[in-house]
């Protein structure tokens, strides 16, 4: 099956910094979603994102389909910002829209 | 609008015991998936729907059964629960080619 591989896998930074986090996957993909999982557990989609650049406030994020990988950019951080972050990717063949999460990146964010 | 919303948050069970999970949305979404979750191990894909009547096995199916009567809700079953089934379980749902959006989690213990 695909792979997915994020890194940093643990990220510890002070309030305001930025930070770039990144997805490689192994196959072509029709979809690619990122999602913040916040430390109660909440997975909250931040975006879907198959190819190009979006932004939502201090968050963007950039698809480079062709040469397989995509990063989300975190501005001006904030406390709020922790947990984890995921990527997740669909093959176009096999329908249903069926995800592959890599294993995430945990980020910390301190006064 | 409340989304996706999974039954119950948590709950322990004896070994062999069984259970079901309900899951409902109400996006009008086609796709409807089960996902569980462990610790360092990202999002496995237990079972899927691609609409009313249908379902297939995603990643880790075993031990497990589903059920799409209605297209709103998803049932997830276990028959004789085992310890290695102890897991935070994750329902979803998307339309075709678009966002996924998560249930707040159900976390099951087997003893």
């Amino acid at each position: 099956g695909i792979q997915v591989e994020q890194s940093p896998p643990d990220l510890i930074l002070q309030e305001g910094a930025n930070s770039t986090l990144r997805c490689n996957f192994s196959d072509s993909v029709n979809n690619l979603q990122w999602f913040h999982q916040n430390p109660w557990g909440q997975l909250i989609n931040l975006f879907y994102i198959p190819s190009g650049t979006k932004q939502n406030g201090r968050l963007s994020a950039t698809t480079v389909a062709t040469e397989r990988y995509s990063l989300l950019y975190i501005s001006s951080s904030q406390t709020t910002d922790s947990g984890v972050y995921f990527c997740a990717v669909a093959l176009p063949a096999g329908g249903g829209n069926k995800l592959t999460f890599g294993t995430g990146t945990q980020l910390k964010v301190e006064l | 609008n409340a989304g996706v919303t999974q039954t119950p948050k948590f709950r322990v069970l004896k070994t062999g015991q069984s259970m079901t999970l309900l899951c409902a949305q109400d996006m009008n979404h086609e796709y409807m998936y089960w996902y569980r979750q462990d610790p360092g191990m990202g999002l496995r894909l237990i079972h899927y729907s691609v609409g009313e009547g249908t379902t297939a096995k995603g990643e880790v199916p075993d031990g497990y059964n589903v059920s799409r009567l209605k297209k709103q809700n998803f049932l997830l079953g276990l028959e004789s629960a085992a310890p290695s089934q102890t897991s935070v379980y994750f329902c979803a749902s998307s339309g075709i080619e678009s966002r996924a959006f998560f249930g707040q989690g159900t976390r099951l213990t087997v003893v």
